[in-house]
């Protein structure tokens, strides 16, 4: 199957700074990528689709100003946390589907396990 | 709104046993994708079912699907331990586009036990 790779597979910060998190296709085009949340031990919550050279599209109550999407190529997607707070910390998975193709499945990143301290 | 109820939510069984985890969908999908997930890891794909009356094995893991009932079944045939992990499946639905995005269920966390 194609390669999702995310980075980084965890990161600490402090209350009040920002975190980038990437996400990058490595053997294929990604039209779509999508962005995810997870808490322990429930299921993962959609945060935003982001489409290649577009504003991504929000989930309802995501903070769009808080949770940075920006998709600037076909192969890189990157998600930044910005002014973060210990409620922000999560499991954050991305997933990118092939561009040009249909019914085709989404391929997930590792994820990155955030802790704000 | 798209809704997918996954069940049981919490699965013990013992080794060398049979059991089925249940996917139920709201509204009309003809794709629907099972996904492993070990603690503190990313998903892994176990199936990816694409039309009615699909039916998938791989190992001790069978999954199906009938998009009439809208019902997909991910089957367990003499579990071993190292089938431990939760399960989740997921269902496509698109946005008014080409974006397709995956509603997942709750999850099914499965314990199995020597």
């Amino acid at each position: 199957g194609a390669v999702v790779s995310q980075h980084p597979s965890w990161v600490i910060c402090k209350s009040g700074t920002s975190v980038k998190i990437e996400c990058r296709s490595l053997d294929f085009q990604a039209t779509t990528m999508f962005w995810y949340r997870q808490f322990p031990k429930q299921s993962l919550m959609l945060m935003a689709t982001s489409n290649e050279g577009s504003k991504a599209t929000y989930e309802q109550g995501v903070e769009k100003d808080k949770f940075l999407i920006n998709h600037a190529s076909l192969t890189l997607s990157t998600l930044t946390v910005t002014s973060a707070h210990p409620e922000d910390s999560s499991f954050y998975i991305c997933s990118a589907r092939y561009r040009g193709r249909v019914n085709t499945e989404a391929f997930f990143g590792q994820g990155t396990r955030l802790t704000v301290v | 709104e798209l809704k997918v109820e996954q069940n049981p939510l919490f699965l013990s069984m013992q080794e060398g046993k049979n059991y089925t985890i249940y996917c139920n969908y709201s509204t009309t999908s003809d794709r629907l994708y099972w996904y492993r997930q070990d603690p503190g890891k990313s998903l892994e794909s176990l199936f990816v079912l694409l039309s009615n009356g699909a039916v998938k094995q791989e190992g001790r893991l069978m999954a199906s699907l009938d998009t009439k009932a809208r019902l997909s079944t991910l089957h367990i045939t003499a579990a071993v331990h190292d089938l431990s992990a939760t399960y989740f499946c997921a269902v496509d639905s698109t946005r008014g586009g080409s974006n397709y995005k995956l509603t997942f269920g709750k999850g099914t966390l499965l314990t199995v036990n020597p």
